[in-house]
């Protein structure tokens, strides 16, 4: 049974780094094919995809967030962590992992965590 | 980036009616890598059509996906109560990344 969770921190200021982990089980991330994306979600609004890092440390970013966004794993954890730089009150929103698969493409989400919000306010 | 416009933005019906899901992409989706998602209130997105056509493990029937190019469906057979919540499409498998429509909000008449 694959679950996953969102954690880290529920508030943070304008400009600082957003630090979030998501931790999993019931899935190896050293499995071939096996990968743990993020996708965050703004309060009434629509969902927005972030990142992913696959099995085999290959890493795929959002273009237009690319420059804020670093994503790693720690496969003896079962952990994926996704640090967001400089902060915005518009990055207030519900930050999702969730576990994904590599066809020779990056693909769909199959299963989720329950999500984390994050505000961003002074 | 490939842009998904979700439409009607919201669609109301009755139990027991049929609903039609649009998601048009702004070029063609390479293999029909689209997927499509339900999401209630307070809760994750679950993922309910892969391939354009797949159903997810656990899914019921009476949803279906259908479509390739730039113009896809979502179909709920006969709404049942548990039905009604917002629905998300999401294209993969392009270059530089994943995208998903704004979504289409299913409410009860």
């Amino acid at each position: 049974q694959i679950t996953l969770k969102e954690s880290g921190p529920t508030l943070v200021k304008p400009t600082q780094t957003l630090t979030l982990t998501c931790t999993f089980s019931g899935f190896s991330l050293s499995t071939n094919g096996v990968g743990v994306g993020w996708i965050r979600q703004p309060p009434g609004k629509a969902l927005e995809w972030l990142a992913l890092i696959y099995w085999d440390d290959d890493k795929r970013y959002s273009p237009s967030l690319k420059s804020r966004l670093t994503i790693t794993k720690d496969t003896s954890k079962n952990q994926v962590v996704l640090t967001m730089t400089n902060m915005d009150p518009v990055d207030t929103a519900t930050y999702y992992c969730a576990h994904s698969w590599w066809f020779g493409v990056p693909s769909y989400f199959d299963f989720w965590g329950q999500g984390t919000l994050v505000t961003v306010s002074s | 980036e490939i842009v998904l416009t979700q439409s009607p933005g919201t669609l109301s019906l009755s139990p027991g009616e049929r609903a039609t899901l649009s998601c048009r992409a702004s070029q063609s989706v390479s293999s029909s890598y689209l997927a499509w998602y339900q999401q209630k209130p307070g809760q994750a997105p679950r993922l309910l059509i892969y391939g354009a056509s797949r159903r997810a493990t656990g899914i019921p029937d009476r949803f279906s996906g259908s479509g390739s190019g730039t113009d896809f469906t979502l179909t709920i057979s006969r709404l049942e109560p548990e039905d009604f919540a917002v629905y998300y499409c999401q294209q993969y498998g392009s270059s530089p990344g994943l995208t998903f429509g704004g979504g289409t909000k299913v409410e009860i008449k």
